[in-house]
């Protein structure tokens, strides 16, 4: 069936430092894959998405490439603030109207 | 816009006892859904309904029960919690035609001892 893989985290970076958070995928047909974030006591929230292969999301500095070949999805920030601690999620919506959520990765961002 | 709104936000249950998490959306959304998160397993899709009258399971609904009665409502029923029901539930929206863009409730943290 269809599944979405993450890195474990949780991950702790420097203000200003790159970020990468992989994400593969399985799935049949042709899915769209996502990155939602999850700030501290609130739920989950779209950051970016793209529906085809080769498609790049973007949103807040953050970038995604949808790359059929390798089934990854990772997520890239180049210069990372304090304000992006939180946790990312990649999903992916495959046959149906059904939703895969990864298992999350931790970011922590230290001044 | 309120968006989407759950109550309790925190409950405490005895193994056995029922009791329904409440979920509204006021954006006129077709499709909802109830997730639920539990530490290392991200988020996993209980039901979810495409529109009133109409819901269908997902990956995980031994042990839950919904209903779809208008738009904007989408409550969730435990008929006899267990242990195992500890968990943080989700409550998601989205318009049909995106139902990839879900907004999320704030959720509702539930014990059951």
């Amino acid at each position: 069936g269809d599944s979405v893989t993450q890195m474990e985290g949780p991950v702790t970076l420097s203000e200003e430092a790159f970020l990468t958070i992989n994400c593969t995928y399985t799935a049949t047909g042709y899915p769209s894959l996502f990155w939602y974030v999850q700030y501290p006591g609130e739920g989950l929230q779209l950051l970016l998405k793209a529906t085809k292969a080769d498609d790049k999301g973007s949103n807040k500095g953050f970038e995604a490439t949808y790359r059929k070949e390798t089934t990854s999805f990772h997520l890239e920030k180049g210069s990372v603030q304090v304000s992006d601690s939180a946790v990312y999620f990649c999903a992916l919506s495959g046959t149906g109207n059904q939703f895969y959520f990864g298992t999350g990765t931790s970011l922590t961002v230290i001044p | 816009n309120a968006g989407v709104t759950q109550t309790p936000k925190f409950q405490v249950l005895k193994t056995g006892q029922s009791m329904t998490l409440q979920c509204a959306q006021d954006m006129n959304h077709e499709y909802m859904s109830w997730y639920r998160q539990d530490p290392g397993m991200g988020l996993r899709l209980i039901h979810y309904s495409v529109g009133a009258g109409i819901t269908d399971q997902g990956e995980v609904p031994n042990g839950y029960n919904v209903s779809r009665s208008t738009t904007e409502d989408f409550p969730l029923r435990l008929l006899s919690a267990a242990p195992s029901q500890t968990s943080v539930y989700f409550c998601a929206s989205s318009r049909s035609d995106s139902f990839y863009e879900q907004y999320f409730g704030p959720g509702t943290r539930l014990t059951v001892t």
